[in-house]
């Protein structure tokens, strides 16, 4: 079946420090791909994503590119904000029995220091 | 605010206890998830409704039991629970179940058992 693997944290960062976290899937169909945050004591809401290879999400200042060919959509961000912390999800949907089920990874907590 | 809801955010039940966690969204989307998230652990996606009709169910114990009235309302009751069941549950919603769409997530009931 489909599945996402994200990098284990916490990531701990420096205010305005570079950001990576990475993300692979394996899927057996072409999937969308996205990333999701989730602020303390809130749901998920989405971030970024992106449909088909090479596309670059883009938002709030993170990036991401769907790269088919490595099956990777990391998340970078050039210069981290204490209001970063958050959990982040990288996740994809693909098609199952003629529906898209959504699909995803296990979380990266990021905390940024002042 | 996402324009999904859910009440109520804490609960606290005994394990022979019956009570009901309640998902609502004004958003017009015509599909609705129930989905499971424990510390450590990837979401895990429990119920799916697609314009009413149950589309997906992960194998989840018959203690658990969902219910969708209408596209806006979804429920999920809850009998004969576990301590291991003791989780945040999380509703989202979709404009449908096409790939590209995304998901609106409510904030989540924490549900403790005892």
């Amino acid at each position: 079946g489909d599945s996402v693997t994200q990098m284990e944290g916490p990531v701990t960062l420096s205010e305005e420090a570079f950001l990576t976290i990475n993300c692979t899937y394996t899927a057996t169909g072409y999937p969308s791909l996205f990333w999701y945050v989730q602020y303390p004591g809130e749901g998920l809401q989405l971030l970024l994503k992106a449909t088909k290879a090479d596309d670059k999400g883009s938002n709030k200042g993170f990036e991401a590119t769907y790269r088919k060919e490595t099956t990777s959509f990391h998340l970078e961000k050039g210069s981290v904000q204490v209001s970063d912390s958050a959990v982040y999800f990288c996740a994809l949907s693909d098609v199952t029995g003629g529906s898209y089920i959504p699909t995803f990874g296990r979380g990266t907590s990021l905390i940024v220091h002042p | 605010e996402t324009g999904v809801t859910q009440t109520p955010r804490h609960l606290v039940m005994g394990m022979t206890n019956k009570k009901s966690l309640k998902c609502e969204q004004h958003l017009g989307h015509n599909a609705m998830y129930w989905y499971k998230q424990s510390a450590k652990k990837p979401l895990e996606l429990m119920f799916v409704y697609n314009f009413k009709e149950q589309t997906e169910n992960n194998s989840v114990p018959s203690r658990f039991s969902p219910e969708c009235p209408n596209s806006s309302h979804l429920f999920l009751h809850l009998h004969t629970l576990q301590p291991e069941d003791s989780a945040l549950y999380l509703c989202a919603s979709s404009q449908d179940m096409g790939g590209k769409n995304i998901q609106y997530f409510g904030a989540g009931t924490r549900l403790s058992v005892l």
